[in-house]
């Protein structure tokens, strides 16, 4: 168990909706990342934010956006959904923020469009 | 730009035989290179990291990774494999791109280790 908590563990949904999905990093850590795994795509990084503020970015759609709370939990939203958004969602967090940190990974998100 | 290729895709050893999963990076600059594993249904876990310290890297679960600039290569080694051993593995290498860091992630290199 990495200490990273993510929800829900799968997300079942329609072409054009909208979905939210959650990250809690470890305690103490201060940087949220996310990732896109599919098998067309691989694994890609989306985005990092460190201690509220977005500090990288990767290949992420205009449609998808994220955010990291005062809390230090984030959500990477999710609009206007195409069967190609189906993919595990990850989550992971780190301390104290730079690319080179160890990153611990939770269990993922599987996100189905239908 | 940045990236990384992992040359094979499947590997397969027997158990108690050595592991060679082979990696070479593209980098403008010293780049950082990361291990991860990812068993089934599980997230990622980092095996092993290079940061531009000693070249021969070791990690965890008795894996270990030699950056060779020459070759631009981070191939990832283990003297005897184990039969839990078995997973998708990935290299990775810090990128900065249009004023922002990211990691790039190589296609995996799925592991399957026979009794």
């Amino acid at each position: 168990d990495s200490g990273v908590t993510q929800t829900p563990k799968h997300l079942i949904t329609a072409t054009g909706q909208r979905v939210t999905l959650r990250c809690s990093p470890r305690s103490g850590d201060l940087s949220v990342y996310w990732y896109q795994q599919s098998l067309d795509q691989g694994l890609q990084f989306l985005i990092q934010y460190y201690n509220g503020e977005e500090r990288a970015k990767g290949n992420i759609l205009e449609r998808f956006s994220a955010q990291q709370f005062p809390d230090l939990h984030s959500e990477l939203n999710l609009s206007s959904l195409e069967l190609g958004d189906s993919a595990l969602y990850f989550c992971a967090s780190s301390n104290p923020g730079q690319l080179t940190d160890t990153q611990y990974f939770g269990p993922g998100t599987r996100l189905t469009v239908l | 730009a940045q990236s990384v290729t992992q040359l094979d895709s499947h590997v397969s050893v027997s158990e108690g035989t050595p592991v060679l999963l082979r990696c070479n990076y593209s980098s403008s600059y010293s780049p950082s290179l990361f291990w991860y594993v990812q068993h089934p249904n599980k997230g990622l876990q980092l095996l092993l990291k290079y940061t531009s310290a000693a070249t021969l890297v070791k990690g965890i679960n008795g894996f270990e990774a030699e950056f060779k600039k020459s070759e631009t290569s981070f191939h990832l080694t283990k003297p005897s494999a184990h039969m839990s051993d078995a997973a998708e593995y990935f290299c990775v290498v810090s990128a900065r791109s249009g004023g922002y860091n990211k990691l790039i992630f190589g296609a995996g290199t799925r592991l399957a280790v026979h009794p």
